[in-house]
């Protein structure tokens, strides 16, 4: 498959749960990025990797954890989460060398119950 | 920190009139302007970008303008169809950093 793919597409879990979002990219990219995206609110900026470094955290509650194992691969697990942190969760990767142009995965629909 | 604001926020438009979405940046190091397209339910996905070495950029029925003294730069939608309804983010960076995102516009095209 090409471009960048997300599983699962929707999840739904309590708030004691512990699950993970998995992001995987098949463009040779070497920066990856996740993004939360909440109804009537702008694209925010969780986390961005670059060579499987996390070169930021946009000040993210602890109940969001990621992981790089290698530049093709990202997740998010998730832990205790908030019924607030119900959002659409977009990964997305792109050539760090270069323009910053970044292809976007399909997303994973969150809801906390 | 980059900052990006958009406007506005939502726009309606008759089917073959024209649309202008605006957007002013902060940082005058800031070089890359790409231009998103969120259609319901679906991924982002570019439809359009531009860079400071240029001052316009055209692609069919879609341009973007860059004004770099004024720190702001627009998208022009002609002809508008139907399937132009969608959310449109600018975004702005410089270099190889990370992308700042407006707000998005909603965009309904009125047939």
């Amino acid at each position: 498959e090409t471009g960048v793919t997300q599983t699962p597409r929707h999840l739904v879990m309590g708030m004691t749960n512990k699950k993970s979002l998995k992001c995987e990219q098949h463009l040779g990219h070497n920066a990856m990025y996740w993004y939360k995206q909440s109804a009537k609110k702008p694209l925010e900026l969780m986390f961005v990797y670059n060579f499987k470094e996390q070169t930021e955290n946009n000040s993210v509650p602890s109940r969001f954890s990621p992981e790089c194992p290698n530049s093709s691969h990202l997740f998010l697990h998730l832990h205790t989460l908030q019924p607030e942190d119900s959002a659409l969760y977009l990964c997305a990767s792109s050539q760090a060398s270069t323009s910053g142009e970044q292809y976007f995965g399909p997303g994973t629909r969150l809801t906390v119950t | 920190g980059e900052n990006v604001e958009q406007h506005p926020s939502t726009l309606s438009v008759q089917e073959g009139d024209s649309a202008v979405i605006k957007c002013t940046y902060s940082d005058s190091a800031s070089n890359y302007f790409p231009w998103y397209k969120q259609e319901l339910g679906k991924r982002p996905q570019l439809i359009i970008d531009i860079r400071s070495n240029v001052g316009e950029k055209k692609d069919q029925r879609i341009a973007v303008t860059l004004n770099k003294t004024a720190k702001h730069f627009s998208l022009h939608i002609t002809e508008t169809q139907p399937e132009d309804s969608a959310v449109y983010f600018c975004a702005a960076s410089k270099g190889n950093e990370k992308l700042t995102f407006g707000t998005g516009t909603r965009l309904t095209i009125i047939p």
